[in-house]
């Protein structure tokens, strides 16, 4: 299995606090990624990192902030967190695909972090 | 911007075989996934079809891919109840990093 890991695993909180997710991952890959796994929604992709400090935004990035200071840690935080946060957040990493090279840029998961937002 | 799209749900008798199907918008797609989640865990991926292939068969799974139509299926023959879970279709496109995943599809067995 890659090492990937996430904390918190589960959190509880209140509407309005700041919250952060940390990614922490021990295969030296290039690209980090956030998702978050809604019903009915599937995974949405959150913000995504292709190097230190090289972030950009995916499908439902707004209320959502993420930090990459150096490669093994991806931070994704709330900075306000809202009832419609409440979800199951999941980082991936890969070193992404090149065209017809052997990578295929498969994604690899954690294990999520069930974020409750009251 | 890219949109991938599947049906919610597949029951499909134990035995039988599986077919679930995805469309997807970008038509610069360079690689296309299907990846499982069982439940509690995360999504691992199934295969892989590079976007200048049209068939990819591993062992039980079959995936073909129409890129004229944007139009990708995924079968699984002999279908057992080891593979109850939720199939996500996935695209990489050429321009940037991102990874697009559709809403999955519940793939119920019966007995």
């Amino acid at each position: 299995d890659a090492g990937i890991t996430q904390s918190p695993r589960h959190k509880v909180t209140e509407t309005g606090t700041p919250v952060t997710l940390r990614c922490h991952q021990t295969e030296n890959h290039r690209y980090m990624y956030w998702y978050r796994q809604d019903p009915g929604h599937g995974l949405r992709l959150i913000h995504y990192s292709y190097g230190v400090k090289d972030t950009d935004k995916g499908e439902v990035s707004d209320g959502y902030s993420v930090s990459r200071s150096k490669t093994e840690d991806f931070l994704l935080t709330l900075e306000s967190a809202t009832s419609s946060q409440t979800s199951v957040y999941f980082c991936a990493i890969s070193e992404m695909a090149s065209g017809g090279a052997a990578n295929t840029g498969e994604l690899f998961f954690g294990e999520g972090s069930r974020l409750t937002v009251l | 911007g890219e949109d991938v799209e599947q049906s919610l749900f597949l029951s499909v008798r134990e035995g039988d075989s599986s077919v679930i199907n995805c469309t997807y918008t970008d038509s610069s797609s360079t690689y296309l996934y299907w990846y499982k989640q069982e439940p509690g865990a995360g999504l691992q991926l199934l295969t892989y079809i590079f976007s200048n292939m049209d068939m990819k068969q591993d062992q039980r799974l079959t995936v073909l891919l129409n890129k004229k139509d944007k139009h990708l299926s995924l079968r699984i023959a002999d279908t057992q109840t080891g593979d109850s879970a939720i199939y996500f279709c996935a695209e990489k496109g050429y321009r940037d990093d991102k990874i697009i995943f559709g809403k999955g599809t519940r793939l119920h067995i019966l007995p």
